[in-house]
């Protein structure tokens, strides 16, 4: 069964640098990659996802993500960030099949003034 | 631009009382999914279906039973409320050859 890993329960950046969350998955094949976004009392957005070809994918609101197969990672990045980015993050993965994605427990973003 | 819509968005329950969720999608998704939120936990899947007249057991089945009688309804129902089954509870809807999820808002449930 696949799996996701969310190394780091919270990151605490300041308004304007630069952000990494980490993001690594178990699964023997290739897998199709997703990133999602939750503000306070919502859903989950979409922010990117990755099925296959090129490894570098951007998203909405200024986010990219790399997927590293060797790493059997795939990390969210994002070059400046904006106090609206505060949210909890998460990283899912699918097999391919009916069965839904399968979620990483999620990086709570803080961001500082 | 419903979406998928969830009703209710907050109930609290007593022990032993049942209570059905309602999922309604209106981008006609073959394939629907309950799942739900724990602090520490992600998100964890409870059923899902693949078309109308179909369901599948997660990985938290327990304690629930769902039913799709229609393509864009996806019920989740708790015959006997447990405080275990205290939740955020997510619905998400997909066209499947994607495989992207589109949620709800979610419904937080309370079991006293």
């Amino acid at each position: 069964a696949q799996s996701v890993t969310q190394p780091d329960i919270h990151i605490t950046v300041s308004e304007g640098a630069s952000l990494e969350l980490r993001c690594n998955y178990s699964y023997g094949a290739t897998p199709y990659l997703f990133w999602y976004v939750q503000s306070p009392g919502q859903g989950l957005q979409l922010l990117l996802k990755y099925f296959s070809g090129d490894t570098l994918v951007q998203g909405i609101k200024g986010f990219e993500a790399e997927f590293k197969r060797s790493q059997s990672s795939f990390n969210l990045r994002k070059p400046s960030v904006h106090w609206s980015d505060a949210a909890e993050y998460f990283c899912a993965v699918s097999k391919g099949g009916a069965d839904g994605l399968t979620f990483g427990k999620g990086t709570h973003l803080i961001i500082q003034p | 631009n419903a979406g998928v819509t969830q009703t209710p968005k907050f109930r609290v329950l007593k022990t032993g009382q049942s209570m059905t969720l309602l999922c309604a999608q209106d981008m006609n998704h073959e394939y629907m999914y309950w799942y739900r939120q724990d602090p520490g936990m992600g998100l964890r899947l409870i059923h899902y279906s693949v078309g109308e007249g179909t369901t599948a057991k997660g990985e938290v089945p327990d304690g629930y039973n769902v039913s799709r009688l229609k393509k864009q309804n996806f019920l989740l129902g708790l015959e006997s409320a447990a405080p275990s089954q205290t939740s955020v509870y997510f619905c998400a809807s997909s066209p499947g050859w994607s495989w992207e999820l589109f949620f709800g808002e979610g419904s937080r449930l309370t079991v006293l």
